[in-house]
Parts: structure tokens; C-alpha cells; sequence
């Protein structure tokens, strides 16, 4: 079974910053099926980038995804106020069992 | 529009049998590349998937925890079930169900999730 480590656990970073929050997989996957999503308070979780580097759906493009292998990067420019959430990456191979990472919150400093 | 909804007890008794519906609106689980997964959290803690059902009734599950899930499909409603046995405290969680539509290139991963349901194990 594929793990997800997410890191670093908690990101402190100031409105208009850029945050880097980073997914490694305990072996190679396939780019086409790394995903992330955004969790607020008391909400469900939000799609915000499939397959590597594709925006889901009305997400700005202030958020953006790459990586390849076992290594995986989420970026976030230019923080809005809306962006301090937890976010979480997600392998969902459709011939495998499917894993979250435990998160990365990113928090105001 | 599509919609997801999760239903379910909100408190069981230990060694007790969970089962949640999921009841879902604006797709159909009969078109191919669709799918339904269940997921939760516990409180403050990270997102689990649990299980997954495909249009051809393909079904996968967590490795730590399929001894003791069952998801089933029932097109005609358009609902999913998932069964839990032997409910231990640590499963107090919110349970998610949530859609995969895997009608491009690549896959867009959970694109709709239900608000949950909050299940608590206490005796």
C-alpha cells in the first residue's frame, strides 16, 4: 500500500506569501492520479488539483500542483485570507486502494 | 447538478454494525468510469478512505480495515451503502461519501463530496 507524507505539518506563512507544501509517495505512482484538496472548519474537503497539475473546476490559478515520481509539490501565490485551510494530497489509482496524506495546515503568522 | 448525501445513526454501541447510505443526485452509476467512495475523519485528525464502488460493481477497500467493510450499490435508488462491523470508539469519525467521474484524461479525482455524517461510538 502506497503512504503519502505530507510535509511540513503546519505552514505559518502572511497574507500574500507563497506557500510550498510538499507530498512524497513511499514508491513511484503515476503522475495522472496525485490530487489535492483544501479543508476548511467544519466543511467537506474541496478539489482543487487533479492529475499533477490541473485545476479543478472555478479554482483560481493562484494555486498550482507539480511533481513526478514520488515527489509531488503544491503552491499557493500569493495567499489570500480564504487560502489558511488544511490541505491534504490523494493517490486515487483506479486499479488500486486509494491513501490521503495526514495534511499540511497552513496557518496566518 | 450533482449532489451527494450521507445518512446514518449518529451514535452506536460498541461491537455494533454501522451502516451508512450515501444518496446521491445528478449522475448515475450505471455510466461508465464512475465511481462512489466513502471516506472519514476523526475529530481533528486527517482524511481516511475507506472503500470505493465502480459502475461495474468493482469494489476496493482500506488494507487495514476490509475485514470489516462492505460497499454495495443500488442503481435503481441511486444510493451507496457501507457497512462497518464491529464499531470500536476509535471509528468516531465523519463519514464522507464522495463521486469520482473518470470521463477524462486523467481521472479528476473526488470532484463532489456529501457534508458528512457524524458518527460517535460510545457505550
Amino acid at each position: 500500500e502506497i503512504v503519502l507524507t505530507q510535509s511540513p505539518g503546519t505552514l505559518s506563512l502572511s497574507p500574500g506569501e507563497t506557500a510550498t507544501l510538499s507530498c512524497r509517495a513511499s514508491q513511484s505512482v503515476s503522475s495522472n492520479y496525485l490530487a489535492w484538496y483544501q479543508q476548511k472548519p467544519g466543511q467537506a474537503p474541496r478539489l482543487l488539483i487533479y492529475g499533477t497539475s490541473r485545476r479543478a473546476t472555478d479554482i483560481p490559478d493562484r494555486f498550482s500542483g507539480s511533481g513526478s515520481g514520488a515527489d509531488f509539490t503544491f503552491t499557493i501565490s500569493r495567499l489570500e485570507p480564504e487560502d489558511f485551510a488544511v490541505y491534504y494530497c490523494h493517490h486515487y489509482d483506479s486499479s488500486s486502494t486509494w491513501t490521503f496524506g495526514q495534511g499540511t495546515k497552513v496557518e496566518i503568522k | 447538478q450533482v449532489t451527494l448525501r450521507e445518512s446514518g445513526p449518529a451514535l452506536v454501541r460498541p461491537r455494533q454494525t454501522l451502516t451508512l447510505t450515501c444518496s446521491f443526485t445528478g449522475f448515475s452509476l450505471t455510466s461508465t468510469g464512475m465511481s462512489v467512495s466513502w471516506i472519514r475523519q476523526p475529530p481533528g485528525k486527517a482524511l481516511e478512505w475507506l472503500a470505493r464502488i465502480d459502475w461495474d460493481d468493482d469494489k476496493y477497500y482500506s488494507t487495514s480495515l476490509k475485514t470489516r467493510l462492505t460497499i454495495s450499490k443500488d442503481t435503481s435508488k441511486n444510493q451507496v451503502v457501507l457497512t462497518v462491523t464491529n464499531m470500536d470508539p476509535a471509528d468516531t469519525a465523519t463519514y464522507y461519501c464522495a463521486r469520482l467521474y473518470a470521463n477524462r484524461w486523467p481521472p479528476t479525482a473526488l470532484d463532489v463530496w456529501g457534508q458528512g455524517t457524524r458518527v460517535t461510538v460510545s457505550s
